[in-house]
């Protein structure tokens, strides 16, 4: 089955400043990666997410890269804000047997 | 993206009772998830529940405990059966809406086993 690793567990950052978190997956059959955000004590929410036939999505600040050769996948943030603090998980799916990351919790700093 | 809602927000049980936790979606969807997110955790898939067929449970979960019912394509329960201690966690349905395997999720239902 599929085994999603995620890095970092942990990121802190200064306002202001880009935060990258990096996935890998294993089974070459995913084709559907999504990003959640998961505040405290709350819902995840879906943020972004980016097919196998992209390589790059892009929405406002955030932005998703993928390479299937690799089998790893990126969540990049810039211009980070106080509430983007949260913890983000990644995923990977393929016939919807979906499997999360770990997750990162993201510190942003005043 | 869909509207889904769950009862019982939270709980407090004792140990060897059950807990039905129902998930309510305001449209039509093909498949519901059941997930389980131990605190500081990630979340676990624990069964896919389709309408008009049996649950299909991951690798370290059964039916005997935790039986799922999914009358409709709005509406799926999943019991936690005898409960213990280590089944305090969130649980949490998620449905697919918005295009080819987009999961949504419901608010989750916080229980605490005694």
């Amino acid at each position: 089955g599929e085994n999603v690793e995620q890095h970092p567990s942990t990121l802190s950052v200064q306002e202001g400043d880009s935060a990258v978190i990096k996935c890998t997956y294993s089974d070459s059959a995913s084709n559907y990666f999504p990003w959640y955000k998961q505040e405290l004590g709350k819902r995840p929410q879906l943020i972004i997410d980016i097919r196998s036939n992209v390589g790059e999505k892009k929405d406002q600040r955030i932005a998703v890269t993928l390479n299937k050769t690799a089998k790893h996948f990126s969540l990049h943030i810039t211009e980070t804000q106080p509430e983007d603090s949260a913890v983000y998980f990644c995923a990977a799916s393929g016939n919807n047997d979906m499997r999360f990351g770990a997750g990162t919790r993201l510190t942003v700093k005043p | 993206s869909a509207v889904i809602s769950q009862k019982p927000s939270r709980d407090i049980c004792q140990r060897g009772t059950s807990l039905t936790i129902q998930c309510q979606v305001d449209s039509q969807v093909t498949m519901m998830f059941w997930y389980r997110q131990q605190p500081g955790q990630s979340l676990t898939l624990i069964a896919t529940a389709n309408q008009g067929s049996e649950a299909t449970y991951e690798s370290g979960f059964v039916i005997d405990k935790f039986p799922i019912s999914r009358p409709n394509l709005t509406f799926s329960t999943l019991t936690v059966s005898n409960m213990s201690p280590e089944d305090s966690s969130i649980y949490l349905c998620s449905v697919d809406r918005g295009g080819p395997e987009t999961q949504y999720f419901g608010p989750g239902t916080r229980l605490l086993v005694l």
